[in-house]
């Protein structure tokens, strides 16, 4: 595509719920990664993956945090148990290797 | 370890007025440094970058920044302001090497700009 999309833009979340946020990179884009963004903060790194091969998952907040890429494409991140403090901004980045990110939109996660 | 800081999280300028956007890094490695701009409910645009070529880097929208390793700075600057820049700035450090890909950021400067 022309560039990263994320979905949902948007998502409401009771405390508890579980959800999955869905990233579809730009073609051919080996390089995937994941930024939360709380209120008012710069992005933070949650976790890289490189094709299928999630080489970094050190920025995930907690066990309830999971994310994958199994075909090396489109990635999703789940929440387990969706926490207040989990309300963020959720960006997707993807890029060739070693080169400049390019930014999804965001998902924006309201957890009630 | 790496982090930045950016100095102000509000700054007002002008319509035709410099802009001037302070960002102060720490690094123990030679860094790359970025500035990206965010606008309401979009994602991150990379203004410019710095990888240790020329010191002086110009990026679109005639943004520019300085690397002075002496005062360990990369401000955004531009000439003469227009109402679409504003938006949120980000500045953000990574370094050559194991980790690279892990981008740094600081905590933004919102630019307002006066009619």
């Amino acid at each position: 595509g022309a560039g990263v999309s994320q979905s949902p833009r948007y998502k409401v979340a009771k405390r508890g719920q579980d959800v999955a946020l869905r990233c579809d990179p730009i073609s051919g884009h080996v390089s995937l990664f994941w930024y939360q963004q709380a209120l008012g903060q710069g992005p933070e790194f949650l976790t890289y993956f490189q094709n299928e091969a999630q080489l970094d998952k050190s920025g995930l907040p907690s066990d309830r945090f999971f994310a994958e890429r199994p075909e090396g494409s489109v990635s999703t991140l789940k929440i387990q148990r969706t926490q207040q403090e989990d309300s963020a901004v959720y960006l997707c980045a993807s890029s060739l290797a070693g080169t400049s990110k390019f930014f999804g939109p965001g998902t924006r996660l309201t957890v009630l | 370890a790496q982090s930045v800081t950016q100095l102000g999280s509000h700054v007002s300028v002008s319509e035709g007025a410099l802009v001037l956007l302070r960002c102060n890094y720490s690094s123990s490695v030679p860094p790359y440094l970025f500035w990206y701009v965010q606008y309401p409910n979009q994602g991150l645009q990379l203004l410019l970058k710095y990888t240790s070529a020329a010191t002086l880097v110009k990026g679109i929208n005639g943004f520019e920044a300085e690397f002075k390793k002496s005062e360990t700075s990369f401000h955004l600057t531009k000439p003469s302001a227009h109402m679409s820049d504003a938006a949120e700035y980000f500045c953000a450090v990574t370094h050559l090497g194991a980790g690279s890909y892990q981008l740094t950021f600081g905590k933004g400067t919102k630019l307002s700009v006066i009619p």
